[in-house]
């Protein structure tokens, strides 16, 4: 049963357009969630986060978005650039259920290619 | 800057053989994960240790264990080396307070068994 769905397993998209990747959760418990980059070969690498009490948050050229009512939220990039190149991880964690909120729950990933 | 380092980037291994991996991290991170990538499945959770000498199975425990004898490391062990465990092995850390779960991740240990 996944729980964090990323519906899309890859997007191309035009250097200095915006990129749009999306995730659904099912998990009503869920109220932190995360975004990562991973580049090939190495570890993901923290974006931005999230909690459920915001419906937005921003840090540079990256927004993600939450809509809680529809389980689901949206990581976007503007302007896109040919180094945003690389696999995004939604993922998501119940905060408040003892010892599995240390646990992250992971979407299988987005490849975003940004073409020059 | 947290640094959660791994003690290989690759590993060739034969089936049979007994593997470990180990992840330090510097932070005096209560928390400590490892993962396995494989491609169109993401990140899947083999165990985790919210404490030292505490662990706890993850979603795909099985063929693995793990060591946690001092806070700053984690190790996870194969006891009998696979095929099917070729993969991208992924160790994170985490603090347990501040409401947040924010997990930062080594740079992997890609382990191909022959």
């Amino acid at each position: 049963d996944q729980q964090v769905k990323q519906n899309s397993p890859s997007l191309s998209v035009q250097e200095g357009r915006i990129s749009i990747l999306n995730c659904d959760y099912t998990n009503s418990m869920f109220d932190y969630f995360l975004w990562y980059k991973k580049y090939p070969a190495e570890g993901p690498t923290f974006l931005i986060s999230i909690s459920s009490i915001k419906d937005k948050n921003e840090d540079g050229r990256f927004t993600v978005f939450l809509n809680k009512s529809a389980k689901h939220l949206s990581l976007h990039i503007v302007p896109s650039q040919p180094g945003d190149s690389a696999v995004y991880f939604c993922a998501a964690a119940d905060t408040y259920s003892g010892a599995g909120s240390y646990q992250l729950t992971f979407g299988k990933g987005t490849k975003l290619s940004v073409i020059p | 800057d947290v640094k959660v380092t791994q003690s290989s980037r690759y590993l060739v291994k034969r089936t049979g053989e007994k593997v470990f991996l180990e992840c330090v991290q510097d932070m005096d991170h209560e928390n400590m994960f490892w993962y396995r990538q494989d491609p169109g499945l993401g990140l899947r959770l083999i165990y985790f240790s919210y404490d030292v000498k505490m662990k706890e199975k993850g979603d795909i425990p099985e063929g693995y264990s793990v060591s946690r004898e001092k806070k700053e490391r984690f190790s996870l062990i194969l006891e009998s080396a696979s095929t099917n465990q070729t993969s991208m092995y992924l160790c994170a850390s985490s603090l347990s307070s501040g409401g947040r779960k924010t997990q930062y991740f080594g740079p992997g240990t890609r382990l191909l068994v022959l």
